[in-house]
């Protein structure tokens, strides 16, 4: 099976400024991963992907930086707006369709 | 719609009672998934279809759990014989094609068992 999970439940930051939110996994066999935004009634928006033949990718505004040698990942958000304010939630597969998400993150943005 | 539709958005049933939870996915999308998502925690797997055929429901937590999608695109999720635990919000998400490529939600059913 696969283990996700998040180093800190819940982050503030202020306006403007960087998030790092961090995820670990279990399952050296995980080579898919995706970071969703997932907002109080919605359902969880993509956000980025990576695969585990890449470290680093790049979005707008959000980088996702992946360490396959201590099973690490970790969300940036660069300009943290408070349009960001959200739960955040790392997924990973080793299937390619079963995925496993981690308990994620309160991110809170402070004006 | 061009997203993923789920109906009813909210659901109440006595304990015991069927219920049936619908997901319309996006047009044309070969893979379905339903996810069971307690309160404060991330989304759990439940099962996977391929077009109609189920190719994988290792995460439906008992055989009160039973979910189809006979024509390969709408699919149902029905809970026979409803428990409190059973409370959560069920999430319906689909994807163009097989394999690793993100998947695109649902708002879920928010299902209360009383």
């Amino acid at each position: 099976g696969e283990s996700v999970g998040l180093h800190l439940p819940t982050l503030s930051v202020q306006e403007g400024d960087n998030s790092i939110i961090n995820c670990a996994y279990s399952n050296s066999a995980s080579d898919y991963f995706i970071w969703y935004k997932q907002e109080s009634g919605k359902g969880p928006q993509f956000i980025i992907d990576i695969r585990s033949n890449m470290d680093k990718r790049q979005g707008q505004r959000v980088t996702v930086l992946l360490n396959k040698t201590v099973k690490h990942l970790s969300l940036q958000i660069a300009a943290t707006q408070p349009g960001d304010s959200a739960v955040y939630f790392c997924a990973g597969t080793p299937t390619g369709n079963q995925f496993y998400f981690g308990t994620g993150t309160s991110l809170t943005v402070i004006p | 719609g061009a997203g993923v539709s789920q109906s009813p958005r909210y659901k109440v049933a006595k304990r015991g009672q069927d219920v049936a939870l619908r997901c319309d996915p996006i047009s044309g999308h070969v893979s379905l998934f339903w996810y069971q998502q307690a309160l404060g925690q991330g989304p759990e797997f439940l099962t996977y279809f391929q077009n109609e055929a189920q190719l994988d429901k290792s995460g439906l937590p008992s055989d009160r759990f039973f979910a189809e999608r006979p024509e390969g695109s709408v699919s149902t999720l029905k809970i026979q014989r409803t428990q409190q635990e059973d409370s959560a919000v069920y999430l319906c998400a689909s994807s163009p094609t097989d394999g690793d490529q993100p998947q695109h939600f649902g708002d879920g059913t928010r299902l209360s068992i009383l």
